[in-house]
């Protein structure tokens, strides 16, 4: 299986000020068609997790633009440019390059 | 706007099976990829398995001994069957569309499985 792993676990931010999420994968998410496997979620407290960005550093419909995702092979980023209250939650990356899909530990942002 | 509601027991005994559905309302359920994600209480996700609207199948190899995924188009559902269940396999159950490249696109709301006696 391939092995997400993410940091920090846990992220307090001030509200405007930007954020940023490392994911590693132990495995290459780059497939000779040149996308990389690799997807981004938040989970906001009490709700079930929703789409952020897919194939590495495509924002889903309704995604605020304030959210970017990069980064290609095993090393990717989530970054959020001014950290809104409305972003609390565990952010999760998810491999899909190969069955079965894993995920990353999750992230878990924080207001200060 | 398509919509995914997984239902179901809410509580299961050890050693019996899981049975969830998840209808899809909104749109329908042929062309798309069908998946089951669990998620243990305080815990990260874990994905169990998808289906194709035409059958074919992926499992997670930890749960592919006990685990059944189904379609049934007429109906617009799909099911998930976890056989033999112990304390472990308690958590929420999400089903999900899934893009023909693997993204989780769309989420149901989640429903909990309890496993005790």
């Amino acid at each position: 299986d391939i092995v997400m792993t993410q940091s920090p676990l846990s992220l307090p931010v001030t509200p405007g000020e930007p954020a940023s999420i490392s994911c590693r994968s132990s495995q290459n998410l780059l497939h000779s068609n040149g996308k990389n496997y690799l997807d981004w979620y938040l989970q906001k407290p009490g709700q079930s997790p929703h789409l952020l960005i897919y194939l590495g550093s495509n924002r889903a419909s309704g995604v605020p633009d304030r959210f970017s995702g990069s980064g290609s092979g095993t090393d990717f980023t989530l970054r959020i440019s001014r950290v809104e209250a409305e972003d609390v939650g565990v952010y999760y990356c998810m491999q899909t390059l190969s069955t079965p899909y894993t995920f990353g530990q999750g992230t878990k942002l924080e207001i200060k | 706007q398509v919509q995914l509601q997984e239902s179901g027991p809410g509580l299961v005994k050890p050693s019996e099976t899981l049975s969830l559905t998840c209808s899809v309302s909104g749109g329908s359920i042929s062309g798309h990829v069908w998946t089951w994600i669990r998620q243990p209480p305080g815990q990260g996700l874990e994905w169990i398995g998808y289906i194709y609207y035409t059958g074919i199948t992926r499992y997670n190899p930890s749960l592919t001994s006990r685990v059944t995924i189904s379609v049934d188009t007429s109906q617009n559902q799909f099911s998930l069957n976890l056989s033999s269940v112990t304390a472990a396999d308690t958590a929420v159950y999400y089903c999900a569309r899934t893009s023909l490249e693997g993204t989780t696109e769309l989420w149901g709301q989640g429903t909990l499985v309890t496993v005790s006696a």
